[in-house]
């Protein structure tokens, strides 16, 4: 059981170049979740998918675009990349039906912007 | 706007004592809380949770504790071990209006216990 898996776990960018995170959960989860962690700033929500076929903005979308796929999946863009965007990005997964419960997280994509 | 706020940016404690983590939030729509540790170039791992119907919540040597009229939660670990040593991030949510499926996250505590 692989839960939660993000590719790739690293990358360098170029400043404007673009790319795709990707996230595939395999626990048949009904919410998606996109985060960015940076030091003294905990996690910062992007966007969610609190089911399939929505999603919503979180606390800072500026920069970035989502795609909910297909239940499993959900992937995040960034179109023109900045060197603000510089960071550590999670995916998680929650099964939202079932009241009060845990997400589980990726391992994480460190991506450098120069 | 910070909803839930961990004003603490770290804590250093003796192996074997107790460490108290502390969590605030602004948002009553909350109802639901968790905790979450963070060990270096690993994805965040869920530890306990507890639900606004309750005040206390216990699992091992976690406790967590929630003030809803404070709106303020915290996270006892007794004892403390060097391996606790983290960062531990707490979280909310709650289903009303336009928070349905949202999870927000504070800015964790980098926890250190000293053998």
């Amino acid at each position: 059981n692989a839960g939660v898996t993000q590719t790739p776990k690293f990358q360098v960018l170029k400043t404007g170049q673009s790319m795709t995170l990707q996230c595939a959960q395999d626990m048949n989860h009904n919410s998606m979740y996109w985060y960015r962690q940076d030091p003294g700033m905990g996690l910062r929500l992007i966007y969610y998918s609190a089911s399939e076929g929505t999603t919503d903005k979180g606390e800072v979308p500026n920069g970035y675009n989502v795609s909910r796929l297909n239940k499993r999946e959900f992937s995040l863009r960034l179109e023109s990349a900045a060197p603000s965007q510089t960071s550590v990005y999670f995916c998680a997964s929650r099964d939202k039906l079932l009241l009060n419960t845990e997400a589980f997280f990726g391992q994480g994509t460190r991506l450098t912007v120069v | 706007d910070q909803q839930v706020k961990q004003n603490s940016p770290s804590l250093s404690v003796q192996e074997g004592r107790i460490s108290i983590l502390n969590c605030d939030y602004t948002n009553s729509m909350f109802d639901y809380f968790l905790w979450y540790k963070k060990y270096p170039a690993e994805g965040p791992t869920f530890l306990i949770s507890i639900s606004s119907i309750k005040d206390k919540n216990e699992d091992g040597r976690f406790t967590v504790f929630l003030n809803k009229s404070a709106k303020h939660l915290s996270l006892h670990i007794v004892p403390s071990q060097p391996g606790d040593s983290a960062v531990y991030f707490c979280a909310a949510s709650g289903d009303g209006g336009t928070s349905y499926g949202k999870l927000t996250f504070g800015q964790g505590t980098i926890l250190t216990v000293h053998p």
